[in-house]
């Protein structure tokens, strides 16, 4: 066990509809970084957060959004929904910011239908 | 439990024996690597790192050697057992400080008993 936990463990949702993906991190650690794991695509890095503010961007949509609070737990937004979009959805956390160890989630399979 | 990835490139050594697992990079400016062990249905697990400024780091039965010139990374695990069987991941990060990684496909080990 990590020390992350994410919700849900699995979403069941339909094109055009909007989820919302929760990440807790490991007690202490300031930093959240959000990745998407696909079929085709592999391991994608989104986007990462430091004590609530946003550090570096990776392949993010713009339907997509995400932000950290100041309890530092963050929230990755899914909007209009693809079939593409279905995939596993992983959190990781780490102490700091930039480059550190990091510590995944269970993460959420997502499926759009 | 979740499948990874369809058609990875596939491992399969004998319990005891020593297993290499490559990597090509893609980005002659990355300057830091890091290899993810990832189990069914569980999220990437951090393994080892290293910085462009090194050719080789050992951890725990694992070794990480880094060529830069051919751009090519490979992990080897000494002694592997069954615990080790996972999909394996290189990520290469682009110099400048920010945590921006790009994720290889990976590697399906396969540790027969």
């Amino acid at each position: 066990d990590s020390g992350v936990t994410q919700t849900p463990k699995h979403l069941i949702t339909a094109t055009g509809q909007r989820v919302t993906l929760r990440c807790s991190p490991r007690s202490g650690d300031l930093s959240v970084y959000w990745y998407q794991q696909s079929l085709d695509q592999g391991l994608q890095f989104l986007i990462h957060y430091y004590n609530g503010e946003e550090r570096a961007k990776g392949n993010i949509l713009e339907r997509f959004s995400a932000q950290q609070f100041p309890d530092l737990h963050s929230e990755l937004n899914l909007s209009s929904l693809e079939l593409g979009d279905s995939a596993l959805y992983f959190c990781a956390s780490s102490p700091r910011t930039g480059i550190d160890e990091q510590f995944f989630g269970p993460g959420t399979r997502l499926t759009v239908l | 439990g979740e499948s990874v990835g369809l058609h990875l490139p596939t491992l399969s050594v004998q319990e005891g024996d020593n297993s290499i697992i490559n990597c090509a990079y893609s980005n002659s400016a990355s300057d830091y690597f890091i290899w993810y062990k990832q189990e069914s249905g569980k999220g990437p697990q951090f393994i080892i790192d290293i910085r462009s400024n090194m050719d080789k780091r050992q951890g725990q039965r694992v070794t990480v050697l880094l060529n830069k010139t051919v751009k090519h990374l490979s992990l080897q695990i000494a002694a592997t057992q069954p615990g080790d069987s996972a999909v394996y991941f290189c990520a290469e990060n682009l110099s400048g400080g920010s945590y921006i990684p790009t994720f290889g496909r990976g590697t399906s080990l396969i540790v027969h008993p």
